[in-house]
């Protein structure tokens, strides 16, 4: 099975800060990666797929960038709205796994 | 607008079983790969299962291969999960959600409490 290891576990940062979220793969996915995010007691929503495109009605202050095992989400400038609990996801092999997540915390 | 339902949740033993359902409307759903993914209390997300829109090609993870069982009725827009042999660790929220390009459409998900 493909492992997908997230860092950072926990990120503190305050309302304008740029963050970065980094997702790493144990093979090959190319750019089958999708990023969801989770706010308590909800379902996940999904921001990003195929790596880098941004799912419609997604704020464009989201990025995603990477292919191969490497992979980043990036919010330039954090929104309140944005604190939440980060997944990324492969789907390029049978199992489908997610990352541990990450959770941004206002510092 | 497009939905996703689920329902069948309960508390069951260890050992029992439970049939998980889940409706599309507002979509073509014959169209729509679906999964199910769940999540433990204060866990991550696990995917379990999926199945292709025409029911004809199914996927498991090792966790629940020969004791659950994904199936799809498009003439109703359901989608089910039967889970048989039920354990302490397989207790989470269950997610039906379509797979576009990632996971695009969720539901509210349904609580599958598995205790004596």
């Amino acid at each position: 099975d493909i492992q997908m290891t997230q860092s950072p576990s926990t990120l503190s940062a305050s309302v304008g800060d740029r963050v970065t979220v980094t997702c790493r793969a144990s093979q090959s996915i190319s750019s089958w990666l999708a990023w969801y995010q989770q706010k308590p007691g909800k379902a996940p929503k999904l921001l990003m797929y195929k790596a880098a495109t941004l799912e419609s009605g997604v704020p464009s202050r989201f990025s995603g960038g990477g292919s191969g095992t490497e992979f980043t989400l990036t919010i330039s400038s954090l929104q309140p709205d944005d604190f939440a609990t980060y997944f990324c996801q492969q789907y390029s092999h049978y199992p489908w796994t997610f990352g541990q997540g990450t959770k941004v915390e206002i510092k | 607008e497009e939905q996703l339902l689920e329902s069948g949740g309960g508390l069951v033993q260890p050992g029992g079983s439970l049939r998980l359902s889940c409706v599309g409307s507002g979509y073509t759903f014959r169209n729509g790969p679906m999964s199910w993914v769940r999540q433990a209390p204060r866990k991550g997300l696990e995917w379990i299962s999926a199945i292709s829109g025409s029911g004809g090609s199914i996927y498991y993870a090792d966790s629940v291969k020969g004791r659950f069982t994904i199936s799809r009725d498009n003439s109703k827009n359901m989608l089910y999960l039967q889970m048989n042999s039920l354990r302490a660790e397989d207790s989470a929220i269950y997610y039906c959600a379509r797979r576009s390009s990632g996971l695009d459409l969720w539901g509210q998900g349904t609580l599958v409490a598995v205790s004596s």
